[in-house]
């Protein structure tokens, strides 16, 4: 059964102190990988989208990189105004190309 | 470009009523899909439209339907609602060959039912 799972569920860092969000996913074929950021009431905000094993993409302080089979999203000196839920998501390849969504990682960065 | 819409932004409605929800994609999107979103539950599949036929369907009973417009434009319908319903509806629309098919979120629909 195609599967994302994201840890941890929660995270607690000091402003300035570097740590990584994981995803990992069971999938029979992987059309794409996406990573979100969603502020408490709003819609998912997109970040980025992996295609391939080995890939990379970078956008401030956040770095999301991909493997066969699970991706992470490093957050390097972070600022109070990261904190937000992370969610991961995979497009599978089999069938009718569904969306699946992790549970998301709930940060909280300390000033 | 402007982004996904969603209206209304806010409802209330009471038990045993109906609500439709309704969500304009990017331009140029032909695949919109519709999620629950309630505290602890993380984003729930609803349905997904292409070119006015469901694609795909979560696990949700037959309350909750949906249908694409020949515009792309879609909707969503509650029947009968329960106090469960109670949740954030996203839309997301996303293109659908190769490298487009990255779903953008609307802000969403909060949906109170009393």
């Amino acid at each position: 059964e195609d599967q994302v799972t994201q840890s941890p569920e929660a995270l607690r860092l000091q402003e300035g102190e570097s740590s990584s969000l994981n995803c990992s996913y069971t999938v029979s074929g992987l059309r794409g990988l996406f990573w979100y950021r969603q502020d408490p009431g709003k819609g998912p905000e997109f970040l980025f989208t992996l295609y391939s094993a080995g890939e990379e993409k970078e956008k401030e302080r956040l770095k999301a990189t991909l493997t066969k089979k699970e991706s992470f999203l490093h957050i390097t000196a972070p600022k109070p105004e990261d904190s937000a839920t992370y969610l991961c998501a995979v497009r599978t390849t089999s069938g009718t190309y569904k969306y699946i969504f992790g549970t998301g990682t709930r940060l909280k960065v300390l000033a | 470009k402007a982004g996904v819409t969603q209206t209304p932004r806010y409802l209330i409605k009471t038990r045993g009523q109906q609500v439709t929800l309704s969500c304009s994609p990017i331009s140029g999107h032909r695949s919109v899909s519709w999620y629950q979103q309630t505290p602890g539950q993380g984003l729930q599949f609803l349905f997904e439209y292409f070119s006015e036929t469901q694609r795909n369907k979560g696990n949700f009973p037959g309350r909750f339907s949906g249908r694409q417009f020949s515009n792309s434009r879609s909707e969503m319908n509650v029947s009968t609602l329960e106090l469960g319903d109670s949740a954030l509806y996203l839309c997301a629309s996303s293109g659908t060959s190769p490298g487009t098919d990255t779903q953008y979120f609307g802000p969403g629909t909060r949906l109170t039912v009393l």
